[in-house]
């Protein structure tokens, strides 16, 4: 069974850092590009970031531009989001996401992990 | 704010069919680019619900279809059931932003 598994969300000061892991199993990780996607209290569902499945090549939304970073460790099966200068509108819950697709800009997500919980306040 | 506009709500009684459209631009839809649906349920994570514009994936019941035409795309459900309320979401791609993917504005769909 296709899993992926979110963690690392918590409490966090504006401006502090974290990092988020998502573990996957049930497919061939290194084959398949990977997105995050979030979503605040409320609100509805924002890409975040997407990594091929080489780890070569590397998009995001210009809301974190900048101050995130993804990657993967394929023989970890897992999946990273390195969040720095964190802003209260980062609040969210962050979702992982395999995708799926012929072409890059016809990906879509097929599996979605439950999420983890990123708190920005002081 | 989201370049792919949705009805905030939408609402049937059980076995009606209601649609949830998607409206976007010579940018994104209109350029081309596929469009997928993603449902919602109370308090969970999203789930794949059509891609291609208008494929299920296995598992998915053929109550729920879509389509495609110009800048705009629709998700229909037939035979409206009462586990079918949720939020539904449309997806698609822009090349005016640097973002690769883009998300609509979600609607939410209720059973009377």
């Amino acid at each position: 069974e296709v899993q992926l598994l979110e963690s690392g969300g918590g409490l966090v000061q504006p401006g502090g850092s974290l990092r988020l892991s998502c573990a996957a199993s049930g497919f061939i990780f290194s084959d398949y590009a990977m997105s995050w996607v979030r979503q605040a209290p409320g609100k509805g569902l924002e890409w975040v970031s997407l990594i091929s499945g080489s780890g070569g090549h590397t998009f995001y939304a210009d809301s974190v531009k900048g101050r995130f970073t993804i990657s993967r460790d394929n023989s970890k099966n897992t999946l990273y989001l390195q969040m720095n200068s964190l802003r209260a509108e980062d609040t969210a819950v962050y979702y992982c996401a395999k995708e799926r697709g012929q072409l890059l800009a016809n990906y879509f997500m097929d599996v979605w992990g439950k999420g983890t919980t990123v708190t920005v306040s002081s | 704010q989201s370049v792919l506009t949705q009805p905030p709500s939408v609402s049937g009684a059980p076995g009606q069919r209601v649609t949830i459209s998607c409206t976007g631009s010579s940018s994104n839809i209109g350029a081309g680019y596929d469009v997928h649906w993603y449902q919602q349920l109370p308090g969970t994570a999203p789930k794949l619900l059509i891609y291609g514009n208008s494929d299920r994936p296995s598992g998915v019941p053929d109550r729920f279809s879509g389509s495609k035409s110009g800048t705009s795309a629709s998700l229909a459900i037939t035979g409206l059931q009462a586990e079918d309320e949720a939020d539904y979401y449309c997806q698609s791609s822009d090349s005016s932003l640097s973002a690769s993917y883009v998300f609509g504005t979600g609607t939410k769909v209720t059973v009377l």
